[in-house]
This record gives structure tokens, sequence and C-alpha cells, in this order.
């Protein structure tokens, strides 16, 4: 009972291009988040949304822009693709932006830009 | 993540011992202490969480026990399993510096040897 999809695992993109994650939640949720994991950095919050066409910037917004039409949908955009992006990206979801209740995450996407 | 230090980065056990993961943080508004694990492969889930007017928290073979006047919170599991090879986070809700979110860790890589 996948509750956060996130619509690919793998993804390999080249320099310069513009890249589209995509997140998508079933639960109802106000607050979406997308992080970048690193080994040894852990999770950095990129970008989080607590309505729908609401954002905020998190610890590392550069390079990074995010757009929520619909409450359900958080997308993440690479505007120019660069080596450093290459990462794994998770999505989550929550209930209260404090986190009680916890947060629901997806199961990532390992993106390499090449 | 920003103004949460965790220790230690890596830690190994034999089966059957317990373990300890420390969570410092410095923002004394924070109210809200959870930590998460995420086995390799996977995403992270919560497994224990904290607030501020309760000190200790039991659940099965783990705890969490938290300090607030020394702004620190740690995990604590108890006969250890090989199961419980994972990555552990915390994320204490941060509140100032542009907060309201939950703030990851760098993780602790725990490994359970037979």
């Amino acid at each position: 009972d996948v509750k956060v999809t996130q619509s690919s695992r793998y993804l390999v993109k080249r320099t310069g291009e513009k890249v589209f994650l995509e997140c998508v939640q079933d639960m109802d949720h106000e607050n979406m988040f997308w992080y970048r994991q690193d080994p040894g950095l852990g999770l950095r919050l990129i970008y989080f949304s607590y309505d729908v066409k609401m954002k905020e910037k998190g610890d590392i917004p550069e390079g990074y822009s995010v757009s929520r039409e619909k409450k359900e949908r958080f997308s993440l955009i690479l505007e120019s693709a660069s080596t450093n992006q290459t990462s794994m990206y998770l999505c989550a979801s929550s209930l209260s932006l404090t986190g009680e209740y916890g947060y629901t995450f997806g199961s990532g996407t390992r993106l390499t830009v090449v | 993540g920003e103004n949460v230090e965790q220790h230690p980065s890596t830690l190994s056990v034999q089966e059957g011992d317990s373990a300890v993961i420390k969570c410092t943080y410095s923002d004394s508004a924070s109210n809200y202490f959870p930590w998460y694990k995420q086995e390799l492969g996977k995403r992270p889930q919560l497994i224990i969480d904290i607030r501020s007017n309760v000190g200790e928290k039991k659940d099965q073979r783990i705890a969490v026990t938290l300090n607030k006047t020394a702004k620190h919170f740690s995990l604590h599991i108890t006969e250890t399993q090989p199961e419980d090879s994972a990555v552990y986070f915390c994320a204490p809700y941060i509140l100032t510096g542009g907060g309201n979110k939950l703030t990851f860790g760098t993780g602790t890589q725990l490994k359970v040897e037979l």
C-alpha cells in the first residue's frame, strides 16, 4: 500500500537538461517535502510546501524550483542539471508541518547527471 | 543538518548488545524529537518519537530519552538483532532560523554483527 509515489526510481540526464521529478501522495496531506540524500550529509531539505501553490525554501534550494498545482502532487525541477546534482532525491508528505504523526517518504529517485 | 549533530557516525555492535545514538540540537524552542530508520535501499521510516514534556519513551526494544536542559536526545536499542542494521536519523523539529520543519541529522550507520 504505497502512499507516496515517485515517478522514477533511476534517472540519467545530461548536463544542462531540464529535469522534472514527480511525487504523488494519496493521503490528503497538506505538507510535502523534497530532500536530497548524500553519503555523510544525511537528508537535506530542498523545498517544502504547506498548501497548494505555496512553497518555502529549505536549506539548499539553489539550482532547484518546485511546483504544487494540486494537493497530491509536488514536483521538483532542476532548471539546468549539473553533475553536482547527482544524488538520491526523496519526497515526503506529512499531516502536520511539525512532523508529528511522521513523515511518509517515497522510495526515492536516484538521479545521475552526466 | 543545520544545528543538529548526531554521534557516532558509525556503530558496530555484537548481536544482543545495546546500542546508543546521541543527537544534539541548538534550538531551545524545539519540542518534538523523532528518530527515523532507513534500511538499505529502502525509505526512511519513523520508529519512535518523544515530545518535550516527556523525559523517556519506550517501545519494546527501543527507547528515546530527552534532556532538554542539555539539548540532546538519544536512541537506545537493547538486545540488538541483525534486522536492526540500518542508518538511523534524528530529526528534531527546529523552529528558529527560518525553520518550522524537521531537521535531519547526518545519520548513524548501525551494524549488528553475528
